[in-house]
C-alpha cells in the first residue's frame, strides 16, 4: 500500500524566489496536514483541510503561503517570495476523519533558501 | 492554548538499560500519540493512546496515559542500538482536532 507521497525531496533556491510541494495522501484519507518541522524540532501545524475545505489554517503565514487542495485528494504548499528563515523540512500527513485515527507522514521535502 | 512538553530532550543510554521518557501537556486530551523519526526521515506511528490508563506495548517500548495527571509515559526495556532515534509525543485538545507536538526526545543508545 503507498504511504503519503512527497514531491520533491529536497529544494534549493534563492531568497525571493516562489517554491512549490506536492503531496498526494493515502487513498481514502479525507483529511490532509501540512507541517513545517525545524531542526531538532517538533513539527508545527501550517494547515488542515477536510476533503478540500481548509478547517485550520490559522497558523499559515498567509502573506507569502498558499495552499490549496483541489477535488479533495493531492495537495500543494506554495510559498512567495521565499525567505531565509523559510530553510525548514515540510510534512505532508493524511488520515481518516474522526476521533482517535493517526496521521501517517510522507518523507517531507527539505526546503533550503540561500 | 496547548503546549506539550517532553523530557528529557536528549538521552544517552547503555544497551539493556532501562529508562522513560514523559510527556505533559497542558490542558484536556484523550488522545495522545507517540512517534518516532530516524535522522532525515518521516515520522512513523508508534502508539495511539485514546484513554485515561490506556497502556500500549510494542516490543521493547511500553506507552501509556495519565490524563488527569496530563502525562503520558514511553517506557524502554532493555534497551538495543536499534532504538536510537528522536521520539515525539503529540496531543489533540478534547475540544479541537489540532495536532500538537512536543519538542522530541533524542535518544541514543550506545553499545
Amino acid at each position: 500500500e503507498a504511504g503519503v507521497v512527497q514531491s520533491p525531496r529536497y529544494k534549493i533556491i534563492e531568497k525571493k524566489q516562489p517554491v512549490a510541494f506536492w503531496c498526494n495522501p493515502i487513498s481514502g484519507h479525507n483529511t490532509l496536514y501540512w507541517y513545517l518541522q525545524n531542526l531538532g524540532q517538533g513539527p508545527e501545524l501550517l494547515i488542515r483541510y477536510e476533503n478540500e475545505e481548509a478547517v485550520d489554517d490559522s497558523q499559515l503565514p498567509k502573506d507569502r503561503f498558499s495552499a490549496e487542495r483541489l477535488k479533495g485528494v493531492d495537495s500543494t504548499l506554495k510559498i512567495q517570495p521565499a525567505e531565509l528563515g523559510d530553510s525548514a523540512v515540510y510534512l505532508c500527513a493524511s488520515s481518516f476523519t474522526g476521533e482517535g485515527t493517526e496521521a501517517f507522514f510522507g518523507q517531507g521535502t527539505r526546503l533550503t533558501v540561500v | 492554548e496547548l503546549k506539550v512538553e517532553q523530557n528529557p530532550l536528549f538521552l544517552s543510554m547503555q544497551e539493556g538499560k532501562n529508562y522513560t521518557i514523559y510527556c505533559n501537556y497542558s490542558t484536556t486530551s484523550d488522545r495522545l500519540y507517540w512517534y518516532r523519526q530516524d535522522p532525515g526521515k518521516s515520522l512513523e506511528s508508534l502508539f495511539v493512546l485514546l484513554s485515561n490508563g490506556a497502556v500500549k506495548q510494542e516490543g521493547r517500548l511500553m506507552a501509556s496515559l495519565d490524563t488527569k495527571a496530563r502525562l503520558s509515559t514511553l517506557h524502554i526495556t532493555a534497551a538495543v542500538h536499534d532504538l536510537s532515534a528522536t521520539y515525539f509525543c503529540a496531543v489533540v485538545e478534547t475540544s479541537g482536532s489540532r495536532l500538537t507536538f512536543g519538542e522530541g526526545t533524542q535518544l541514543t543508545v550506545n553499545p
